[in-house]
């Protein structure tokens, strides 16, 4: 089964410093992998998927993600914080369909 | 365009109720999938409906069980409730359900059994 690995539960960082999310992957066949954003109370929101192609993919709100196979990694990364990236990143791989979901990091961003 | 809509947003049942929840697909969406996210965890699968039929199932036991309608609309019902059960209920739509299809996430039914 395929699975991913959010290294860190939570992120602490100044408003304009660089956001790093780490995420690990496992497959035995090449994965299709997805980071989503969870608001308070709110349902999830796609920032940016892997499925083929083009290894560095951007997503919205300035965020993207470089996939690496030798490393199976798919670290998500923006170049400066804004107080309203303050939130839930959630890391899945994609199989058969259905979404395995990484544990989570909560980012907070300090002004 | 609506989006995916889950009612009720909040609810809270006595151990041993069943409880239904709803879920309504964005427009043009054929399949239907639900998580269940306990508090500090990441959504875990329960299962998946694409043409009426449950398509796959997590690791959930067979209380958790499902209904998809003809105009794609679904149900989660839980049957026996149990304290564990509590959790935000995730109803996530999707086109044709291939693997690097979209799916789109409700803002979920928060499940409180007392």
């Amino acid at each position: 089964a395929q699975s991913v690995t959010q290294l860190g539960s939570h992120v602490s960082v100044s408003e304009g410093a660089l956001v790093l999310l780490r995420c690990n992957y496992s497959s035995s066949v090449p994965p299709y992998l997805f980071w989503y954003v969870q608001y308070p109370n709110q349902g999830l929101q796609l920032l940016l998927k892997y499925t083929t192609g083009a290894t560095l993919v951007k997503g919205i709100n300035g965020f993207e993600a470089e996939f690496k196979k030798s490393e199976t990694s798919f670290h998500l990364t923006k170049p400066s914080a804004h107080m309203s990236d303050a939130a839930e990143y959630f890391c899945a791989v994609s199989e058969l369909s259905k979404l395995s979901f990484g544990a989570g990091t909560t980012v907070t961003v300090r002004a | 365009d609506a989006g995916v809509t889950q009612s009720p947003t909040h609810l809270i049942k006595t151990r041993g109720q069943q409880v239904t929840l709803r879920c309504s697909p964005k427009s043009g969406h054929d399949t239907v999938s639900w998580y269940q996210q306990a508090l500090g965890q990441g959504p875990q699968f329960i299962f998946q409906y694409y043409e009426e039929e449950e398509r796959q199932r997590g690791n959930f036991p067979d209380r958790f069980s499902g209904h998809q309608f003809p105009n794609y609309s679904s149900e989660l019902n839980v049957n026996a409730l149990l304290l564990g059960d509590s959790a935000l209920y995730l109803c996530a739509s999707s086109l044709g359900g291939g693997m690097n299809t979209e799916a789109f996430f409700g803002q979920g039914t928060r499940l409180t059994v007392v």
